[in-house]
């Protein structure tokens, strides 16, 4: 199967760091991607990490890739309030290009 | 990345009727896809809008309910046939180029079927 699994909301202070967990079951993919959707908005593409890595730092940005595990987070460092929106995950499927599975989506709320 | 544009933003719509939404992309891009998002869901991929032949579709979804258009490299249209409330979601076209690896989204259409 191609599920991908996310916790559905995470309440963190700001200042915090927030981590947001995905857990996958398709191997075949090449690249993970992390997108931010805030209220009445589209989508916005935050990172992304290719499957041969381990870990993607980019700013306040860290992605951990566990491919043993099919395990994908994104940790926010210094989390702030126009940090709160949801979180997706998302995978490629493989050879195919540009096709993507999404998880669930992760509600984080930032408390002053 | 690219500058994404939908027409329109948000709709409301009577049953039985079709509406046809546009997505424009300021450059040209190797693919286009359409994704729905029912409300408080995740995102689910209609199909890929292929430039100059028909667009490829995922598993429960048809060409009669949603014909897509793609008549160049930076345009499409995706209409929603004979809607149902069922069909009320946000409706998003993304775009991906040949030498990034990563896709970018549209704003999306609001679409509401009474």
């Amino acid at each position: 199967g191609e599920d991908v699994e996310q916790s559905l909301f995470l309440s963190v202070r700001e200042g915090d760091s927030s981590v947001i967990n995905c857990t996958y079951t398709d191997s075949s993919s090449t690249y993970l991607y992390w997108y931010k959707q805030e209220p009445g908005a589209g989508l916005q593409l935050l990172t992304y990490i290719f499957s041969n890595m381990d870990m993607k730092q980019d700013q306040r940005l860290t992605v951990l890739l566990n491919k043993k595990d099919k395990h994908l987070s994104l940790r926010i460092a210094d989390t702030q309030t126009g940090d709160s929106a949801i979180y997706f995950c998302a995978w490629d499927r493989g050879s195919t290009l540009g096709r993507l599975y999404f998880g669930r989506g992760t509600q984080l709320t930032v408390w002053p | 990345s690219a500058v994404i544009s939908q027409k329109p933003s948000r709709d409301i719509c009577q049953r039985g009727t079709s509406l046809t939404i546009q997505c424009q992309v300021d450059s040209q891009v190797t693919m286009m896809f359409w994704y729905r998002q029912q409300p408080g869901q995740s995102l689910t991929l209609i199909a890929t809008a292929n430039q100059g032949s028909e667009a490829t579709y995922e598993s429960g979804f048809v060409i009669d309910k949603f014909p897509i258009s793609r008549p160049n490299l930076t345009f499409s249209t995706l209409t929603v046939s004979n809607m149902s409330p069922e069909d009320s979601s946000i409706y998003l076209c993304s775009v991906e180029f040949e030498v990034e690896e990563t896709q970018y989204f549209g704003p999306g259409t609001r679409l509401l079927v009474l």
